[in-house]
């Protein structure tokens, strides 16, 4: 089974709405984190938003939230404002466990576009 | 910091060639990490080191790829013979250890093989 499911293979908004972009995970850890990245056309991954299981209020980065609900499993991503330079695929990222370390674990990503 | 430093950025070769990829990590980060990303499978972690030593190199794909990190500073990912399944987008990554769960992995801006 896939630990990271992202559903959508890409999402349309325009600019200056909000847009989700949705995630969910598997896991019998009690513990571990999630994470989005962004990588634009040029390639890099940027890291954007982290969020922890025992954590209790959603993560919160700019225009960037993390949308937590831990009985759903999933950790949407919500960006506020889109703007064209956020056009770009989304990564959501899942590491398990908590004590010694533990790899991350990628979905198959999201491609957002945003026009004007 | 620099950040990530990969090279090189683009290397085409013909099958049957050794390609040798390079990474700097950030410098006092812990962990150093191989990905590979295609179209098909999406990221894949191949290797990942701790302090320099390789902790689960489950991921590479055959005997073909090798991996090193003679020290703190730098890492090698070597493919011998390669072929052409081989080509991809390879990323190196690295990572501090804070312990709290959020050990964010910063990338390099991949290296894109593609093998004739």
């Amino acid at each position: 089974a896939q630990k990271i499911t992202q559903t959508q293979p890409g999402m349309f908004v325009q600019e200056k709405e909000a847009v989700t972009l949705d995630c969910t995970y598997d896991t019998s850890d009690p513990s571990y984190g999630l994470f989005w990245y962004k990588q634009p056309s040029s390639g890099e991954m940027i890291f954007l938003i982290y969020q922890g299981s025992y954590d209790q209020q959603n993560a919160t980065e700019g225009r960037y939230s993390l949308n937590f609900q831990k009985a759903r499993k999933s950790a949407n991503l919500v960006i506020s404002a889109s703007q064209l330079g956020d056009s770009a695929m989304y990564f959501c990222a899942m590491r398990e466990g908590n004590s010694g370390y533990s790899t991350l674990t990628f979905g198959k990503g999201t491609m957002l576009l945003v026009s004007p | 910091d620099a950040g990530v430093i990969q090279s090189p950025r683009h290397e085409v070769t013909e099958m049957g060639q050794e390609v040798t990829l390079r990474c700097k990590p950030i410098s006092g980060h812990d962990y150093l990490f191989w990905y590979r990303q295609t179209m098909m499978r999406g990221l894949e972690l191949l290797i990942y080191f701790n302090n320099n030593v390789p902790i689960d190199d489950s991921g590479m794909p055959e005997d073909r790829f090798s991996a090193k990190m003679p020290n703190a500073s730098f890492s090698t990912l070597k493919i011998q013979p390669s072929e052409p399944r081989d080509s991809a987008v390879y990323f190196c990554a690295s990572s501090p250890f804070t312990g709290s769960g959020a050990n964010v992995l910063t990338f390099g801006a991949g290296s894109r093989l593609t093998v004739l």
